[in-house]
């Protein structure tokens, strides 16, 4: 069974550094490109980018390109995505999903919240 | 990036039909795959619809998808109180090398 298994919610404060996880069983892990998706509240899904297993090959959309890092432990089968330094803007859920042309399998989110 | 553009809400009785479109360009619906995805209230999106008409193990034939153009849609029939949800279309575009969502359109079943 697939699985995507994401850590637990998060507060932060403005200009904490925060790294959450994707942790993935089931598959193929370094065959399949894992994407993250911010879900702010009450708003629609964005795609912030993707990265391939096999070789850390890494997208991002122009709109989070420099202010998250996507990243991946082929040994543990997990995705990362960090922050440097968050903003209270970053407040949201953010999921990790299995990634071909579509997304088939979803973890179940992390939400984090960034309030001083 | 561009998000695809959706109805913000649809509705329809029980056992009636609804259809969401997605409007995009060449460079995403145009020339790429479509997926739809539900997102039930407070849970995890699911995969809906992908390649613009197959439809994953478990989601039912009451469900389809089409595409023409640069538009896309998703069509459920035999309305229920299930499917009141947020739908979101998505593809890959091309020229800017990132995936775009719908809008997304709440179906309400009155």
């Amino acid at each position: 069974e697939v699985q995507l298994v994401q850590s637990g919610a998060e507060v932060k404060k403005p200009g904490d550094s925060l790294k959450i996880s994707c942790k993935t069983s089931g598959y193929g892990f370094p065959s399949f490109w894992i994407a993250w998706v911010r879900q702010l509240p009450g708003k629609g899904l964005e795609w912030m980018g993707v990265i391939y297993p096999d070789d850390s090959d890494t997208r991002y959309s122009p709109s989070f390109q420099g202010q998250v890092v996507i990243s991946v432990d082929k040994s543990i089968s997990t995705a990362y995505l960090q922050w440097s330094s968050l903003k209270a803007s970053d407040s949201a859920i953010y999921y990790c999903a299995r990634s071909k042309l579509w997304f088939d399998y979803w973890g179940h989110g992390t939400l984090v919240t960034v309030s001083s | 990036q561009s998000a695809l553009t959706q109805p913000p809400s649809v509705s329809a009785a029980p056992g009636q039909m609804v259809t969401i479109s997605c409007s995009g360009s060449s460079s995403n619906v145009g020339n790429n795959y479509v997926s739809w995805y539900q997102q039930l209230p407070g849970t995890v999106p699911k995969l809906f619809i992908y390649d613009n008409n197959k439809r994953p193990s478990g989601i039912p034939d009451r469900v389809s998808g089409s595409k023409s153009g640069t538009s896309a849609t998703l069509g459920i029939t035999g309305l229920q109180t299930g499917d009141e949800a947020d739908y979101y279309c998505g593809a890959w575009d091309s020229s800017l090398s990132v995936y775009v969502f719908g809008t997304g359109t709440k179906v309400t079943v009155l």
